[in-house]
């Protein structure tokens, strides 16, 4: 079957930085999205990783290992606004078009 | 800018009540999605379509239905209402990938509140 799996919750501090985990299992890989989610809004896209290795995007980078089933999202210098739920979403094996998302990652950054 | 908007923020409907949910994208994607959001369980797939007048059942469809008579326009249809429909409806598009998953990108959502 596929499922995902994250924390639910994670704290951390202004300024610092936090890893937030993904691991999933999917029949055939073909990518892993990143979305944020503030409260009561819109995901929004961050990143998509198809090959191994780290992707950095300003304060915000991903890994993927395909081998061992797992993504994490690294967010630098945490800013206030940072605070939010972060998703991580595979496509279904059945369907390339079709995503499934965990259950997300709700992230409080404390001044 | 992809753009994709819902016809309300909120709603409030009434048990047994038929309930329209519209949802328009303005970038010419052939794919789009309807997902509802509740607490703890994360964002399931209800609906999606891949062209005009085609849909496929996602995981929890059982008192919906859709319609895409237009390729920008997908609306969501809730025959009558029930309290346990009360949550947070995502529309979604995106394109065809030509080689991969290709990016979905969401509506502000509507929060639906079933009485």
């Amino acid at each position: 079957g596929q499922n995902i799996d994250q924390p639910t919750e994670m704290t951390a501090t202004e300024g610092a930085i936090v890893q937030i985990n993904c691991t999933y299992q999917t029949s055939g890989f073909n990518g892993l999205f990143w979305y944020q989610q503030h409260a009561g809004e819109a995901p929004t896209f961050l990143s998509y990783n198809v090959l191994d290795g780290l992707e950095e995007k300003g304060r915000f980078s991903s890994f993927l290992s395909r081998s061992k089933g797992y993504s994490y999202l690294l967010l630098k210098e945490l800013q206030m606004k940072d605070s939010a739920s972060y998703l991580c979403a595979v496509p279904r094996g059945d369907s390339s078009y079709k995503l499934i998302f965990g259950s997300g990652t709700r992230l409080l950054v404390r001044p | 800018d992809v753009k994709v908007t819902q016809s309300s923020r909120y709603l409030v409907k009434r048990t047994g009540e038929k309930v329209f949910l519209e949802c328009v994208q303005d970038m010419d994607h052939e794919n789009m999605f309807w997902y509802r959001q509740d607490p703890g369980l994360g964002l399931r797939l209800i609906y999606f379509s891949y062209d005009v007048k085609m849909k496929e059942k996602g995981d929890i469809p059982e008192g919906y239905s859709v319609s895409r008579e237009k390729k920008e326009r997908f609306s969501l249809i809730l025959e009558s209402a029930s309290t346990n429909q009360t949550s947070m409806y995502l529309c979604a598009s995106s394109n065809i990938g030509r080689t991969t998953t290709d990016t979905q990108y969401f509506g502000p959502g509507t929060r639906l509140t079933v009485l």
